[in-house]
């Protein structure tokens, strides 16, 4: 099983849509969790950092389900500029390490 | 607003030869990495780095690899004998809690 999986994707949607990533981690010792978005060969930019409790940062909710390894983005009315790969990312080992999923690319389209 | 920041942003190499990518992480951040991403596919973690040492390695962190602090701002991954394959972009990242990445230093060997 790999250390962080996602949504394969690509997601294409409308401006205005709702989208919904999913993730997956496997090191139940896991204690922090982030979601990135990186732009075609650009570096990638934390987005926002994921709680137990669930955050909320504009039209971007990150929820968290420690029971089922589970970590989710959902981003509403979406932008054409929301266009990006979305990389959910697991720290390991403490801050020693951070893993990266494949990433889900999301298009919006007009 | 502070940022990690890589030079060069692009370097060719000849195979065999060897490399040196720069790093200014963020002055107040104790925890730094080196990334590479090979075009099209995922962020693979390298390197942490902790306290003036090695944190963890990967392993594709094998002997050709190496990183120093020189001095108080400045963090180096030295390539040495570069092959084909290592071309790729690197990432410096630096963190204190979320992880906060460079621009990318874009390694071409040939």
């Amino acid at each position: 099983r790999k250390e962080v999986e996602q949504d394969p994707g690509p997601f294409n949607v409308p401006e205005g849509a709702t989208v919904a990533f999913n993730c997956t981690y496997s090191n139940s010792a896991s204690q922090s969790f982030f979601w990135y978005r990186q732009d075609c060969r650009k570096e990638p930019k934390l987005l926002m950092s994921v709680y137990s409790s669930g955050n909320e940062d504009g039209r971007f909710t990150a929820q968290l389900n420690r029971a089922s390894q589970y970590i989710s983005l959902l981003i509403r009315d979406s932008k054409l500029s929301d266009s990006a790969t979305y990389l959910c990312v697991v720290y390991s080992g403490g801050y020693n390490k951070l893993i990266f999923g494949a990433g889900t690319r999301l298009a919006v389209h007009p | 607003e502070p940022e990690v920041t890589q030079t060069p942003s692009h370097q060719v190499t000849q195979m065999g030869q060897e490399v040196i990518l720069r790093c200014v992480p963020i002055s107040n951040h104790l925890y730094f990495y080196w990334y590479r991403q090979i075009l099209g596919q995922k962020v693979e973690f390298l390197v942490s780095f902790y306290n003036n040492e090695i944190s963890e390695k990967s392993e594709i962190f094998d002997d050709q690899f190496s990183v120093e602090r020189p001095d108080g701002s400045n963090f180096t991954l030295k390539i040495r004998s570069t092959k084909l394959e290592d071309s790729a972009m690197y990432f410096c990242a630096s963190s204190e809690a979320g992880a906060f990445f460079g621009q990318g230093t874009r390694l071409t060997v040939v």
